[in-house]
């Protein structure tokens, strides 16, 4: 059971756009910055939005990631069949003094 | 450009211990923690601990206090997670990350390619 809470999969068509949720709670999402991975199949993870909403070089703007409250959401516009991968959310948890991941969603493109 | 070179896989047995290497390359290595974080088969990943390649503070998972080592050596840049009593749900790909900052403040920016360890009789 993770701490953070992710849909298990989403899916949609090329060039649509998607949006993974990730729910949190006062300690972790609530308090401190979220951040987002990509792992694509037999890869290791690679950071996709840091700091709740920024994007590091090199990751294209159609990745795009918002926080409020207790819960932070990725979106993605202009579905690409190569967006197909796990996505991950993250946090610092005060109460557990520990970094937090979501369970991961699986985003299927049609 | 930055780089985490891992360790090759392991095979252990029940109750013994892995130690597993990650080696930093592409920026100043006691600018920056490193964490490790494992991926269980099909599962999702799990934050172990981290560790300060400055000053080799420690913050381990609650979960493998007692089980988990984690050191540095800054004359190669090399970072080390040693596990022991190993267990068959310990099985999984461990890998190690650059972090910036510490605590609340902690952001893992690139990981290494991952280590597979499998606990088998």
């Amino acid at each position: 059971q993770s701490v953070l809470t992710q849909p298990p999969s989403a899916s949609g068509t090329p060039g649509q756009r998607v949006t993974i949720s990730c729910s949190g709670s006062s300690s972790n999402i609530g308090s401190n910055y979220v951040y987002w991975y990509q792992q694509l199949p037999g890869t290791a993870p690679k950071l996709l939005i840091y700091r709740n909403n920024q994007r590091p070089s090199g990751v294209p703007d159609r990745f795009s990631g918002s926080k409020s409250g207790t819960s932070a959401s990725l979106a993605i516009s202009g579905l690409r069949s190569e967006d197909e991968a796990d996505y991950y959310c993250a946090a610092w948890d005060d109460s557990l003094s520990a970094s937090v991941f979501g369970g991961g969603t699986k985003l299927t493109v049609l | 450009q930055v780089q985490l070179v891992q360790s090759g896989a392991e095979v252990k047995k029940p109750g013994a211990s892995v130690k597993v290497s990650c080696k930093a390359s592409g920026y100043t290595f006691t600018s920056y923690g490193i964490s490790w974080v494992r991926q269980a088969p099909g599962q999702g990943l799990e934050w172990m601990g981290w560790i300060s390649a400055y000053n080799g503070n420690t913050n381990y998972a609650q979960k493998l206090q007692g089980r988990v080592t984690m050191t540095t050596d800054t004359s190669t840049s090399t970072a080390y997670m040693e596990l022991r009593s190993l267990r068959s749900d310990d099985t999984a790909v461990y890998y190690c990350a650059r972090v910036l900052g510490v605590g609340a403040h902690s952001q893992i920016d690139y990981w290494g390619q991952g280590t597979l360890v499998t606990v088998s009789s």
